[in-house]
């Protein structure tokens, strides 16, 4: 059974562009999270998408969007970008609810 | 809101020995998921053990062991027989319900590193 996987694994963008990542969960999972982790703030849950809506939303800012396609896949995308989004974004899928969410490998992202 | 608790940035064990991370939550939530991952220098989270509130046994997962204590709200990780591989950034996570719906938000810890010495 395939992981969780997150494309590009590595992106390097200037500041003031925009971004877009990916990530395909484990078949038959419905509900993917995305996090942002940093050494300052660690782990930080951006938002959660089950059958391709948005069912739950951390606390950032309105530059950081994202979405799910009716295959569970799903996109992340940040606009405006800033030094400071400097991140490894992961995504983990899940059946739904509380069960065990499984990671991808992550996306470094560094903003030039 | 959720909270999760680590309370020792870095432990050190000896090969082959015993060694517990350590993790306390707080949560109003009667129904909550508590886990635990391995993050290797490479990044990637690795899903090491899943504890469910209801579970009444502790869960087990080969060397791994989840100590839960629900009155106290803790939920230590408890490896046995470390190896050299199981160096790495360890964290304490929970998963909540809202509102009767089930939500993939998980809360983290600020994470442990371990370091197991030859």
């Amino acid at each position: 059974k395939a992981g969780v996987t997150q494309t590009p694994r590595y992106l390097i963008k200037t500041r003031g562009q925009q971004v877009t990542l990916s990530c395909s969960p484990i078949s038959g999972h419905r509900s993917v999270s995305w996090y942002q982790q940093t050494p300052g703030q660690g782990l930080q849950f951006l938002f959660e998408y089950f059958s391709e809506t948005q069912r739950n939303k951390g606390n950032f800012p309105g530059r950081f969007s994202g979405r799910q396609f009716s295959n569970s896949r799903s996109e992340m995308n940040v606009s405006t970008l800033e030094l400071g989004d400097s991140a490894l974004y992961l995504c983990a899928s899940s059946l739904a609810g509380i069960t065990e969410a499984f990671f991808g490998q992550g996306t470094r992202l560094t903003v030039v | 809101a959720q909270k999760i608790t680590q309370t020792q940035p870095g432990m050190f064990v000896q090969e082959k020995e015993a060694v517990t991370l350590d993790c306390t939550y707080d949560t109003s939530d009667q129904s909550y998921g508590l886990f635990w991952y391995k993050q290797p220098s490479s990044g990637e989270m690795i899903f090491l053990i899943y504890q469910g509130s209801y579970d009444e046994q502790n869960a087990t997962e080969g060397r791994y062991s989840l100590n839960f204590q629900k009155a106290r709200k803790s939920a230590n990780l408890v490896i046995s027989a470390s190896q050299l591989g199981d160096s790495a950034m360890y964290f304490c996570a929970m998963r909540e319900t809202i509102g009767g719906f089930n939500a993939g938000k998980s809360t983290f810890g600020d994470g442990t590193t371990l370091t197991v010495k030859p």
